[in-house]
């Protein structure tokens, strides 16, 4: 089974502070992904990462950066949590290849909130 | 305008019925289509992909009609355990196999005893 894993299910922080969210999958997938999810929005992409150092913005990624030094880890950073920033993180992870990129299997998710 | 639209409920049917999700897409040149579940406080999984001939699985049926782009889901004799968000989903695929899924905002499904 795909295990994606999530450091955190809950998180509270404030204003200011530097956040990170840390994100392992167990399958050795090429591909890695962090959405933020929210109400009447639906799931909306942050960033991406197809190989390790490498990276791409997904829709929304002001206020946001990652770190993919390992091919199992997939780091989603906020420099300076604001408010607008509280919402459910989650990541996802799928393999390369032809059809590959369609599955992503996700983790529980990381509900953040910011004070 | 938003790249995948669903309704977002919720519907509220009662066990054995059946009922039907609909999506609209606004990219043409979307070439994976794909229904996600996401049941209450936890992750969205791969409920089944959607193919241009119809596929079907158990009592879950998808089309695609890409002329009028536009997905459906039927779900026959509703279960209690069908009650959930259903995720309308797209993959843009880009040069080589790097692509991204573009997600619709789901619909909620509540099946009542």
């Amino acid at each position: 089974d795909v295990k994606v894993t999530q450091s955190s299910r809950y998180l509270v922080k404030r204003t200011g502070e530097k956040v990170f969210l840390e994100c392992v999958q167990d399958m050795d997938h090429e591909n890695m992904f962090w959405y933020r999810q929210d109400p009447g929005l639906g799931l909306r992409l942050i960033y991406f990462s197809y190989d390790v150092k490498m990276k791409e913005k997904g829709d929304i990624p002001e206020g946001y950066s990652v770190s993919r030094e390992k091919k199992e880890r997939f780091s989603l950073i906020l420099e300076s949590a604001s408010t607008n920033q509280t919402s459910m993180y989650l990541c996802a992870s799928s393999p390369q290849g032809v059809g590959g990129p369609d599955t992503q299997y996700f983790g529980p998710g990381t509900r953040l909130t910011v004070l | 305008r938003k790249e995948v639209e669903q309704d977002p409920g919720p519907f509220n049917v009662p066990e054995g019925a059946t009922v039907a999700f609909n999506c609209t897409y606004s990219n043409s040149a979307s070439q994976s289509f794909f229904w996600y579940r996401q049941d209450c406080r936890k992750e969205p999984k791969l409920l089944m992909s959607v193919y241009s001939s119809g596929n079907e699985d158990g009592r879950f049926t998808a089309q695609l009609n890409r002329a009028s782009q536009y997905i459906s889901l039927l779900i026959r004799d509703s279960k209690l355990s069908d009650s959930a968000t259903y995720l309308c989903v797209v993959n843009h695929r880009g040069s080589g196999n790097t692509g991204k899924l573009i997600f619709g905002q789901g619909t909620t499904l509540q099946v009542k005893p």
